[in-house]
C-alpha cells in the first residue's frame, strides 16, 4: 500500500530564510507522480509544484524547489526567500501513474518569523 | 482563477439529515474527485469519477455516500443520513487525466450537530 510520511509535524522560518520540509513515502511502483499542495488559513488546497517521477531533473517552481530522491523515496520541498505568505500548512501527495487517487501525508505546519 | 467552484462554503446540518455538496468546474475535465478532510487530519481520498461512473473509492465511501452529475456539469457528492464524524472540509478536485495535479476547490465545511 502506498504511504506517505511527514515527519516534521511543525517548522518554523525566519523571513527571508530557506526551509526544507521533509516527506517520504513507500510504493512498489516505478511510475508516480509526487506533489506539495499548500493549505493556508482558508483552507483551500494550493498545489505547489510537481514532479514526475522518470523525470530525474528536480521539479522548481520560482522559489520553490524539490530534491527528489527516487531511490530512497524522498521528495523534499525547499523554500527559498520564505515570505509570510508561505505560512501554511504544506502536504505531500503521491498519485500513482495508473491509480486516480492522491495519497497525502499528515501536513507540516510551517510558521514564518517576521 | 480556480478550476472549480463549490458550494455552500459552509454548511451545518442536523444528525439524520441528507446533505449535498455541489461543485462546478469552470473548465472541461474529465476526472472529478472528493476528498475529506477532518479538522488536524490528512486530506482522505472519498471517491473519483470518471465517465459518469464511479472508478474507485474508498473505505470511506460508504452507502451513505453518492455522487452523480445531474446536468452534466454540476458534480455532486450526498451523504444521506449525516454523522457526527461527517463533520469536516469536503474538496471537490477536477482533473484533466492520469497523472495530472488535481485542482481542489475551496472546500466546504461541513458541521453535522
Amino acid at each position: 500500500a502506498q504511504t506517505v510520511t511527514q515527519s516534521q509535524p511543525e517548522m518554523s522560518v525566519q523571513e527571508a530564510e530557506t526551509v526544507t520540509l521533509s516527506c517520504t513515502y513507500d510504493t512498489s511502483e516505478s511510475d508516480y507522480y509526487l506533489f506539495w499542495y499548500k493549505q493556508p488559513p482558508s483552507r483551500q488546497m494550493i498545489l505547489v509544484i510537481r514532479q514526475e517521477a522518470y523525470k530525474q531533473q528536480n521539479a522548481t517552481e520560482n522559489r520553490f524547489s524539490v530534491n527528489f530522491q527516487k531511490a530512497a523515496k524522498s521528495f523534499s520541498l525547499k523554500i527559498s526567500d520564505s515570505q509570510l505568505g508561505d505560512a501554511a500548512m504544506y502536504f505531500c501527495a503521491y498519485r500513482p501513474q495508473r491509480g486516480n487517487q492522491f495519497y497525502f501525508g499528515t501536513g507540516t505546519s510551517l510558521t514564518v518569523i517576521p | 482563477e480556480p478550476e472549480v467552484t463549490q458550494t455552500p462554503s459552509h454548511q451545518v446540518t442536523q444528525m439524520g439529515q441528507e446533505v449535498i455538496l455541489r461543485c462546478v468546474p469552470i473548465s472541461n475535465h474529465l476526472y472529478f474527485y472528493w476528498y475529506r478532510q477532518i479538522l488536524g487530519q490528512k486530506v482522505e481520498f472519498l471517491v473519483s469519477f470518471y465517465n459518469n461512473e464511479i472508478s474507485e473509492k474508498s473505505e470511506i465511501f460508504d452507502d451513505q455516500f453518492s455522487v452523480e452529475r445531474p446536468d452534466g456539469s454540476n458534480f455532486t457528492l450526498k451523504i444521506r443520513s449525516t454523522k457526527l464524524e461527517d463533520s469536516a472540509m469536503y474538496f471537490c478536485a477536477p482533473g484533466r487525466g492520469r497523472g495530472t495535479e488535481a485542482f481542489f476547490g475551496q472546500g466546504t465545511r461541513l458541521t453535522v450537530v
